[in-house]
Formats: C-alpha cells, structure tokens, sequence
C-alpha cells in the first residue's frame, strides 16, 4: 500500500483557519485520499474524501495537489473540539480490502 | 440520520472469562460492518467484516468470533478471554460495495482483561 508522511503535531489558535498537510508520494492511480480524525477515548471519524478534485463539506476542504502528491485538509475556523489527532489514509479502488489503516496521524492542539 | 450504537462503553474482565459485545446501526439498511481493535498507542487492527446477514470474514486467526444475527446487529464473541484481548474495540459500519466508501465508527468499548 502507498504510504502517507504527516507531521507529528500541529498547533494553531481558536477562531483561525488550519491546513494540515500529508504527502503521498507513491499514491496510485487508483488510491482515494481519505481524511479521518480521533479524539481522546472516541472512535475514528471519517471527514472527508476525494480523488483528482477539491472536496468540500459541512467539516472541511480537501485541496489536492495536482500530480495527487500532497494533499491538505483545511479546517476554515478552528474550535477547541477539532483538537484530534487527524489522519491521513490512502484507499486503493477495486481490491475488496476492507480495512483502514492508520499511521501515526498529525495531533492538533487548538489553543484558546 | 444513521448512528452506531456500541455497548458498554467499558468493561472489566478476568481472564477466562466470556465475551460479547453488540453494536447496532440505525438509518440504512444491509450496511457493510466491522470489527477493529486499537491497542494502545498503536493503530487500528480489523478484526472482522461482514457485508450481510451471516456473511462473516476474519481478517486474523484470534481468540475471536463475529456473528450477524441481523441486517443491523454485529456481535463480538469469545469464549475465554486472554490477557491480550485487552484493547479499545470499535464497529464501524459503511455502505456499498465499493472499499472506497467511508467508515462510520461508533464510539469503542474499552475492554480491560485482569
């Protein structure tokens, strides 16, 4: 499976936009960038997803780079609950794999 | 809406002891379901699948079991529990037939064996 490399942690302030970053420089043509986030004694939950094109949803942005390289997952205005440890997965089309595997993700600390 | 019910939230067990775990999903119908484990400071092992009523796979030979007595119920089982069970035990669910498709998680159950 193609890897991801985020930074370990990042920190930002209540009230401002964050760009959390990931590299994946050996994804696929067919590897879906998928974008989860866990806080503290909760499960994994899914934000947001795409392929070639920005993503938008009710959570965040997803801007991909053009050669599919890097992504970068934007929170527009940071609260104190987006304080997780974010995740940035590849998922591959068409193998009937089931499972998600996560890395060591980037830990955001949101500062009030 | 659809939501994913998981219970307990935590549990204590002493070794030998036997396991069940359900989790249920609300809003859809014939979801894809799982069964994952997080071990502490590491990342998320799935343990089982099932896309329908009685379809289980296994991911890893285990002290484990799964069953899917329902469209919308998933249940983790064992008989005699080992020290190594110990973990944060997670459902998700996730629709159609594509992997691609977004896993929705439920909330753990912390198990603890002694």
């Amino acid at each position: 499976d193609a890897k991801t490399t985020q930074p370990n942690s990042m920190e930002s302030n209540e009230e401002e936009p964050v760009h959390l970053p990931c590299n994946h420089s050996t994804i696929s043509g067919t590897d879906y960038i998928h974008w989860y986030r866990q806080l503290p004694s909760q499960g994994p939950e899914y934000v947001i997803h795409g392929l070639t094109s920005n993503v938008n949803n009710r959570m965040a942005s997803l801007a991909i780079a053009e050669d599919r390289k890097s992504s970068t997952l934007i929170l527009h205005r940071a609260t104190l609950r987006d304080a997780a440890v974010y995740y940035c997965i590849l998922v591959r089309e068409g193998t009937g794999r089931r499972a998600l595997t996560f890395g060591s993700g980037t830990r955001l600390q949101v500062q009030p | 809406s659809q939501t994913i019910h998981q219970w307990p939230a935590t549990l204590v067990q002493p070794v030998g002891s036997p396991l069940s775990l359900e989790c249920t999903v609300e809003g859809t119908s014939n979801p894809n379901l799982y069964w994952y484990r997080q071990a502490a400071g590491r990342g998320l092992q799935l343990l089982f699948y099932s896309v329908g009523i009685g379809q289980i796979s296994s991911e890893v030979p285990q002290n484990l079991s799964a069953s899917r007595p329902q469209d919308r119920q998933f249940i983790l089982s064992s008989k005699k529990l080992l020290l190594s069970d110990s973990g944060f035990y997670l459902c998700a669910w996730s629709v159609g037939h594509s992997s691609n498709q977004p896993q929705h998680f439920g909330d753990g159950t912390r198990l603890s064996i002694l």
